[in-house]
C-alpha cells in the first residue's frame, strides 16, 4: 500500500541555518504531496502542496519540489527562525480515498 | 470565519465506557475526516463523511463509528473504550467534493481511558 517515510528527529538546529526534512513516498498512482505543520497545542495547519511532478509548493519561506524519479518531497528553508519550531508532517493522496497517508513527523527545534 | 471546533479538549474515561466527540466544521465545508493521533502509530485515518455520506473508512475496529449531520457538523463514537483508545481525536473539514487532500484541522480532543 501507499506509505510516506520521513526523517526522524528531533532536528535540532541554530536560528538562521539552513533546513531539510528529507521525505519520501510509496504509491502506485500519481498522489499529491503534502506538508503539514503542528505547532505546540495546536491542530495541524497546510503548508504546501505540490499535485504533480516538478511542481514546487511554497510558503512562509518553506519550499519542496516533486521529485517522480526519486519519489521524494523533502521541505527546505533557508533561514529558520525559532517561531519554526513545530512539527512537521509529509503526506499523500492518491485517487478518491479521501484520506491522507501521513508520514512519522519530524519534530524541529530552532535554537536563538 | 471560524475555524474548525472540537468539543470536549479534553476527557477522561475508564475502560468500558464509551465516548462521543463532536466537531464542527468551517461554515461551508461539506467533507469532515477524522483521525487518531498516538505517540506509536502517528496519524491514522478513522473516516471520512460528505454531505452526510460515509465515504470512506479506516482501519478501526467496529467500536470506533460516526456520523455526519445535515448541517456538516459529525460526531464520532468509540464504545467499550481500551487503554489503546488513548489518543488525541483531530477532526478536519474541507470544501470540496473531491479529495483534494487540503484539510482544514481543529485542535484535537485528547482522551485518556484509565
Amino acid at each position: 500500500g501507499d506509505s510516506v517515510t520521513q526523517m526522524e528527529g528531533p532536528v535540532t538546529l541554530s536560528e538562521e541555518a539552513f533546513l531539510t526534512i528529507n521525505c519520501t513516498y510509496t504509491a502506485t498512482g500519481y498522489p499529491s504531496l503534502f506538508w503539514y505543520v503542528q505547532y505546540p497545542g495546536e491542530g495541524l495547519q497546510l503548508l504546501l502542496k505540490a499535485t504533480k511532478a516538478d511542481d514546487k509548493g511554497s510558503n512562509k519561506g518553506f519550499e519542496a519540489t516533486y521529485r517522480k524519479e526519486t519519489t521524494s518531497f523533502h521541505l527546505e528553508k533557508g533561514s529558520v527562525q525559532v517561531s519554526d519550531s513545530a512539527v512537521y508532517f509529509c503526506a499523500l493522496s492518491e485517487g478518491s480515498n479521501y484520506q491522507l497517508i501521513w508520514g512519522a513527523g519530524t519534530k524541529l527545534i530552532i535554537k536563538p | 470565519k471560524a475555524g474548525v471546533t472540537q468539543t470536549p479538549r479534553y476527557l477522561i474515561k475508564t475502560r468500558g465506557q464509551q465516548v462521543t466527540l463532536s466537531c464542527s466544521p468551517i461554515s461551508g465545508h461539506r467533507s469532515v475526516s477524522w483521525y487518531q493521533q498516538t505517540p506509536g502509530q502517528g496519524l491514522q485515518f478513522l473516516f471520512e463523511y460528505f454531505s452526510e455520506t460515509q465515504r470512506n473508512k479506516g482501519n478501526f475496529p467496529g467500536r470506533f463509528s460516526g456520523r455526519q449531520f445535515s448541517n456538516s457538523r459529525s460526531e464520532m463514537n468509540v464504545s467499550t473504550l481500551e487503554l489503546g483508545d488513548s489518543a488525541l481525536y483531530l477532526c478536519a473539514s474541507s470544501p470540496g467534493q473531491g479529495p483534494t487532500g487540503e484539510l482544514f484541522f481543529g485542535e484535537g480532543s485528547r482522551l485518556t481511558v484509565l
